[in-house]
């Protein structure tokens, strides 16, 4: 099994739309969430993180963490043309110096 | 702030070839990860280093696969022979510490296509 599971998708929505991409991960120890961002033939960005249980909004995105049943989620409220990007979650492995694990990614396509 | 820079950006060379990738840092930051992120995956970590020492290098191919980080700032990895399978986009990234909370910034990867 994967330290960090996510649906690749594509996802394609509507311009306006509201997105939720989610991801799973299988370590109870794992403390701290990211979603980054990737455009095409770009680095991966960093977006949000959040750290334990809860929500953290800014702007249009929300990022939430739920422990109990290991579930994460980014939310894109009115989602714009310019969001279509990959989005991916990761979590940093605390036995391997940080790096970090990250998910297939979500492909998200917004269409004006 | 400059961003991680990283050479080249585009690479194509057949099978059993050699191949090498530089990546320059944020100015001041200790820890340097390479990844290698194929088509349709999240990025794998190939190897990390902090200051000019190995952290992690378990996933990393050693009997193709070699990396250094000289003097601790750039590093360069190396591929010999390439395989096909090695088609991806390598990824180099850095913080300012070895920390869950210290944030790593991407450079834009070289782009390697293995014929």
């Amino acid at each position: 099994q994967k330290e960090v599971e996510q649906d690749p998708g594509p996802l394609s929505v509507p311009e306006g739309a509201i997105v939720s991409l989610n991801c799973t991960y299988s370590n109870s120890a794992f403390q701290y969430f990211m979603w980054y961002r990737q455009y095409s033939r770009k680095g991966p960005e960093l977006l949000m993180y959040t750290y334990s249980s809860g929500n953290k909004e800014d702007g249009r995105f929300t990022a939430q963490v739920d422990k109990s049943s290991k579930y994460i989620s980014l939310f894109i409220r009115d989602s714009q043309p310019s969001d279509s990007a990959t989005y991916l979650c990761a979590t940093p492995a605390p036995n391997s110096g940080y790096a970090l694990n990250f998910g297939k990614g979500t492909s998200l396509l917004v269409t004006p | 702030e400059a961003g991680v820079a990283q050479s080249p950006r585009y690479k194509i060379i057949e099978k059993r070839q050699s191949v090498a990738f530089w990546c320059n840092p944020i100015s001041g930051h200790a820890t340097l990860y390479w990844y290698q992120q194929i088509l349709g995956q999240g990025p794998k970590l190939l190897i990390q280093f902090q200051n000019n020492g190995v952290v992690d290098d378990s996933q990393l191919p050693k009997d193709r696969f070699s990396a250094e980080r000289l003097k601790g700032v750039d590093s360069t990895l190396k591929i010999q022979p390439a395989k096909l399978e090695d088609s991806a986009v390598y990824l180099c990234a850095s913080s300012l510490e070895e920390g869950a909370y210290d944030r790593q910034y991407f450079g834009p990867g070289t782009r390697l296509t293995v014929t």
